[in-house]
């Protein structure tokens, strides 16, 4: 059975410090890993998805890496900003026929001004 | 476009009550998904539909019926509401295009049974 899980469960930071967040999975047999926000009282919000074959992605600030044989990946924020403060989720893609995700719990990031 | 939308926000219901979850997109996706999500345990699948007409068990399918009522809608049904489904509900669309699919998710809906 696939399991995702998300380290540290919170983290808090100043400012313009870079970051990593970290996403391990169980099952290497993965069609892709998906990065999410989520703002508190608030919707998914989609940031990066990397398809199997890949081994990066990047969008603006943010970089997402997977490493499928370790089943890792990590989300690299660079440049921190307080707008940046939410919880950020990762999922893994099961199942080619059915689009089936398998989330981590997330990480509380704080951004502190 | 609206993307992914839910109804209702919020609700309350006592134990053994039955209610519905609306949801609906405009993007014309195939597949659609209800998930609910509780502190400390993440997102977990409900049901899914993966595409027009059939609808399928996920992770936790006890004490839900779903509804794909067309292409645009997929339905949440409580027959028979317990506190343990209190919980944060999300629904979510997704488009299998080989190569490039991801879901996108609507607000939630959060659902306290007393």
């Amino acid at each position: 059975k696939q399991e995702v899980t998300q380290i540290p469960a919170a983290l808090s930071v100043p400012e313009g410090e870079n970051l990593v967040l970290n996403c391990s999975f169980t099952d290497s047999a993965i069609y892709n890993l998906q990065w999410f926000r989520q703002d508190p009282g608030k919707g998914l919000t989609s940031l990066l998805l990397i398809q199997s074959s890949q081994r990066e992605q990047t969008s603006g600030r943010l970089n997402a890496s997977l490493d499928k044989s370790s089943g890792r990946s990590t989300l690299y924020i660079a440049a921190s900003q307080p707008g940046d403060s939410a919880t950020y989720l990762c999922a893994v893609r099961i199942g080619g026929a059915t689009n089936k995700l398998i989330f981590g719990t997330g990480t509380l990031l704080a951004v502190q001004p | 476009n609206a993307g992914v939308t839910q109804t209702p926000k919020f609700q309350v219901l006592k134990t053994g009550q039955s209610m519905t979850l609306q949801c609906a997109q405009d993007m014309n996706h195939n597949s659609m998904y209800w998930y609910r999500q509780d502190p400390g345990m993440g997102l977990r699948l409900i049901y899914y539909s993966a595409s027009e007409g059939t609808t399928d068990k996920g992770e936790v399918p006890n004490g839900y019926n779903v509804s794909r009522l067309n292409k645009r809608e997929f339905s949440l049904r409580l027959e028979s509401a317990a506190p343990s489904q209190t919980s944060v509900y999300f629904c979510a669309s997704g488009r299998l295009v080989t190569g490039f699919n991801e879901q996108f998710f609507g607000p939630g809906t959060r659902l306290t049974v007393l």
